[in-house]
């Protein structure tokens, strides 16, 4: 089956400054690539997806890449506030099971002022 | 962020007994996922269905079992098979191949 890896586990940035989070998958069929924002105790929160016949999309201060050929995509937040503070998870999805998501550990990114 | 709820939000299991939770949806969506939060992981896939009527096992199926009656609804079972059920479960709910939409979860814990 899909395996997605993620790193780093932890993430800490000055406000201000870039953050970048990154994963890799195994299953090339995967095709769907969605990144989720997740507060303490809450449910995640698409926050951008980006599909295989992309290389890059952009939304505001977020941005996702990838590239297929390595199997691998990731999320850049530049201009980062303390309300980006939250665990970070990427995910692949595989049309052979059901569209299901297969996702990373997750990253717990702290954005101190 | 609405149209997708879960029940109850905390949930509290004896040894031995089995257990409900409660997931409904009224986006229309055909395909409907369970997964399971432990901490410091991500989330593991339990079971999905993306039609009424029919449903597959995820990775971590063992222990668990759900029923699709209904397009609106997905209720997962936690049986006494499963052995170490403490953590939070959601459901999700999505359009084939598109954004998946969370519940709230619930928080079982086993006593």
């Amino acid at each position: 089956g899909e395996n997605v890896e993620q790193h780093p586990s932890t993430l800490s940035v000055q406000e201000g400054d870039s953050a970048v989070i990154k994963c890799t998958y195994s299953d090339s069929a995967s095709n769907y690539f969605p990144w989720y924002k997740q507060e303490l105790g809450k449910r995640p929160q698409l926050i951008i997806d980006i599909r295989s016949n992309v290389g890059e999309k952009k939304d505001q201060r977020i941005a996702v890449t990838l590239n297929k050929t390595a199997k691998h995509f990731s999320l850049h937040i530049t201009e980062t506030q303390p309300e980006d503070s939250a665990v970070y998870f990427c995910a692949a999805s595989n049309p052979d099971s059901g569209y299901a998501l297969n996702f990373g550990k997750g990253t717990s990114l702290l954005v101190t002022p | 962020d609405g149209g997708i709820t879960q029940s109850p939000k905390y949930l509290f299991r004896k040894e031995g007994q089995n257990v409900t939770l409660s997931c409904e949806q009224n986006l229309n969506h055909d395909a409907m996922y369970w997964y399971r939060q432990d901490p410091g992981q991500g989330l593991r896939l339990i079971y999905y269905s993306q039609i009424v009527n029919d449903f597959q096992k995820g990775d971590i199926a063992e222990g668990y079992s759900v029923s699709r009656e209904k397009k609106e609804s997905f209720p997962l079972t936690v049986t006494s098979a499963q052995k170490n059920p403490t953590a939070f479960y959601l459901c999700a709910s999505s359009m084939t191949n598109n954004e998946q939409f969370f519940g709230p979860g619930t928080r079982l814990t086993v006593l």
